[in-house]
């Protein structure tokens, strides 16, 4: 079946150090892959995504490029803020063989960053 | 702005109540979801409608039930409340146009059962 396996956290730094979250997959064919991020007390929003190996996502300061070869989905950014301090979770939608899967989402366990002053 | 609206932010129930978690969504989403995350575990499905009246069990289904008569409209039940189902229930919808990769969730709703 699919699976993600994100780094274990938590995840502390201080402000302007540089933040990466690892992230590989598991799955059949060809998933999109995304990154998403909660806020204390919010659901999560959507980060930033990639459909299709050697792309790269960015948002916010934030990028990750899908690479097909190691299965992998890397969090990246250079500096970090204190309201960066949030849950990322990276994801798979895998498309089935009919070619449909309509926007099912499998999620890493998530990972915990804390940025300090 | 695509709005997902769970109607109850925090709940405490008793082992045994029948409990429902209601879903609205505003942009006439076709896919409807419901996860439930848990510390070290992530997200994980519990159910999913990909069109009104439609339903398809996730990955947890055990314990829930769900029901989607109206398209804007996906509640999640807990026909008998066990203390292992105290979570953070996570509503999320998505429509099959473009862009149609996009799934949004709404604020969660945490439930503890004692």
């Amino acid at each position: 079946g699919n699976s993600v396996t994100q780094m274990e956290g938590p995840v502390t730094l201080s402000e302007e150090a540089f933040l990466t979250i690892n992230c590989t997959y598991t799955a059949t064919g060809y998933p999109s892959l995304f990154w998403y991020v909660q806020y204390p007390g919010e659901g999560l929003q959507l980060l930033l995504k990639a459909t299709k190996a050697d792309d790269k996502g960015s948002n916010k300061g934030f990028e990750a490029t899908y690479r097909k070869e190691t299965t992998s989905f890397h969090l990246e950014k250079g500096s970090v803020q204190v309201s960066d301090s949030a849950v990322y979770f990276c994801a798979l939608k895998a498309t089935n063989a009919g070619g449909t899967s309509y926007g099912k989402l499998t999620f890493g366990q998530g990972t915990i960053l804390t940025v300090h002053p | 702005d695509v709005k997902v609206t769970q109607s109850s932010r925090y709940l405490v129930k008793r082992t045994g109540e029948k409990v429902f978690l209601e879903c609205v969504q505003d942009m006439d989403h076709e896919n409807m979801f419901w996860y439930r995350q848990d510390p070290g575990l992530g997200l994980r499905l519990i159910y999913f409608s990909y069109d009104v009246k439609m339903k398809e069990k996730g990955d947890i289904p055990e314990g829930y039930s769900v029901s989607r008569e109206k398209k804007e409209r996906f509640s999640l039940i807990l026909e008998s409340a066990s203390t292992n189902q105290t979570s953070m229930y996570l509503c999320a919808s998505r429509t099959t146009g473009a862009p149609g990769n996009t799934i949004y969730f709404g604020e969660g709703s945490w439930l503890t059962v004692v």
